[in-house]
């Protein structure tokens, strides 16, 4: 089955830093969304999209839904150590609006 | 609200044992999910059901089989285990109209022997 490629595979970075991971597919998506799971818990929703070029931001998190509508991207700002999970992207296809389809996930690490 | 609900948390089975996980959500949502999370997979869908009724297959149904009980409920059952059933499954809910976001369960862990 379809999985979106997701970069990077795992980050760690040093507290205060930015952070940058992108989502990217080879068919065009209406709908991105981006979530985060902590350790032993289910994935929570950060962030929607649904216009092609949207720029919306929650707190320190920005996303964007890229202009072609086969990408998106996620960056978080002044990284924090509860900033530590697995990111997710997941997108909506415009010929399915049951599903979604996620991506394999970037691991972040934050070090004090 | 609870929001999503699973039980339970944590499970072992020994291979060929049957067991059915619960999923509950009440936010009155038309759709609900069950995926699977395996190291480096991230989540596969399995089945899914639009609406109170119906059900339909998700990438990777077999060895599943799934019910929808009303509209809150949800049910994925294992009739005969195998070792390659572990993995942690997830629940997830989903409003009806344009809206996109599913909403996820807590998670149930799973260890087939």
């Amino acid at each position: 089955g379809q999985q979106l490629n997701q970069s990077p595979q795992s980050m760690f970075i040093q507290e205060g830093e930015d952070v940058s991971m992108n989502c990217t597919s080879s068919s065009i998506f209406n709908t991105w969304l981006w979530y985060k799971q902590d350790p032993g818990e289910g994935p929570v929703l950060l962030i929607a999209l649904y216009k092609a070029g949207e720029l919306t931001s929650n707190g320190r998190l920005t996303a964007q839904f890229g202009i072609t509508r086969k990408d998106s991207f996620l960056n978080i700002s002044a990284s924090i150590p509860s900033d530590v999970g697995i990111y997710f992207c997941a997108g909506q296809r415009p010929d399915n609006t049951d599903k979604l389809i996620f991506g394999t996930g970037t691991r972040l690490q934050v070090f004090p | 609200n609870a929001g999503v609900t699973q039980t339970p948390k944590f499970q072992v089975l020994k291979t060929g044992q049957s067991m059915t996980l619960q999923c509950a959500q009440d936010m009155n949502h038309n759709s609900m999910y069950w995926y699977r999370q395996d190291p480096g997979m991230g989540l596969r869908l399995i089945y899914y059901s639009a609406s109170e009724g119906t059900t339909d297959k998700g990438e990777v149904p077999n060895g599943y089989n799934v019910s929808r009980l009303n509209k809150r409920e949800f049910s994925l059952r294992l009739e005969s285990a195998a070792p390659s059933q572990t993995s942690v499954y997830f629940c997830a809910s989903r409003s009806s109209g344009g809206a996109s976001e599913q909403f996820f369960g807590p998670g149930t862990r799973l260890t087939v022997l």
